[in-house]
């Protein structure tokens, strides 16, 4: 399977300062059909996970700008521009690319 | 709006079955791509098994032999039939349209304990 590796394991911010959270692919993840399957979950407490970013960097309906994806080939990063309250929670970065489907380990926000 | 409500959940004794289901409205789970996703405690996050479209099915390796996924059309359910269930799948079981591509929508989750 593919492990994802995600760092840090927790992410203390001060509410208006940028947040970066990245993800380690243990297999690249470029397909044929030229995605890269790699998305971005947030899972605020008591709460489903929803989807922020899919293929790496589109952003899903509805998600701030302040959220944007990077990355190519095993490395892939998150980046919040300027944290608000709302953005507390744990972070999953998210593959598609191999079966089975896997995630990486979460990164937990909190506010300083 | 595309909502997803799971059911099902409960607490059964290692060995036992428990069927999960997921109604779906605003969409059609025959046309599309169709998962479980579970959250074991301690918040690790596994792919349980997905339905394509076409109806192609996976499953992980720990469930291979003891789950299926399947569609009821008449409904508009999906369903997750467990079998020879063990306290390692102790988990939130999510229901969830779509994977990799625009417009993922998840379910609330229903928990399933296995324990004697």
């Amino acid at each position: 399977d593919v492990v994802l590796t995600q760092s840090p394991h927790s992410l203390p911010v001060t509410l208006g300062q940028p947040a970066s959270v990245s993800c380690r692919s243990s297999l690249s993840l470029p397909q044929d059909d030229g995605n890269t399957y790699l998305n971005w979950f947030h899972q605020r407490p008591g709460q489903s996970p929803g989807r922020l970013i899919y293929n790496v960097s589109d952003r899903d309906s509805g998600v701030p700008d302040r959220f944007s994806g990077s990355g190519s080939g095993t490395d892939f990063t998150l980046k919040i521009s300027r944290v608000e309250a709302e953005d507390v929670g744990v972070y999953y970065c998210m593959q598609g690319s191999h079966w089975p489907y896997t995630f990486g380990q979460g990164t937990k926000l909190e506010i300083k | 709006e595309v909502l997803l409500v799971e059911s099902g959940g409960g607490l059964v004794q290692p060995g036992g079955s428990l069927r999960l289901s997921c109604a779906a409205s605003g969409l059609s789970v025959n046309r599309n791509s169709m998962s479980w996703v579970r959250q074991l405690p301690g918040r690790g996050l596994e792919w349980v098994a997905i339905v394509s479209s076409g109806g192609a099915t996976f499953y992980t390796d720990p469930v291979k032999g003891r789950f299926t996924i399947s569609r009821d059309i008449s409904k508009n359910t999906l369903d997750l039939q467990m079998t020879s269930l063990r306290a390692e799948d102790t988990a939130m079981y999510y229901c969830a349209k779509g994977a990799v591509l625009a417009g993922v929508y998840w379910g609330q989750g229903t928990p399933v304990t296995v324990s004697s």
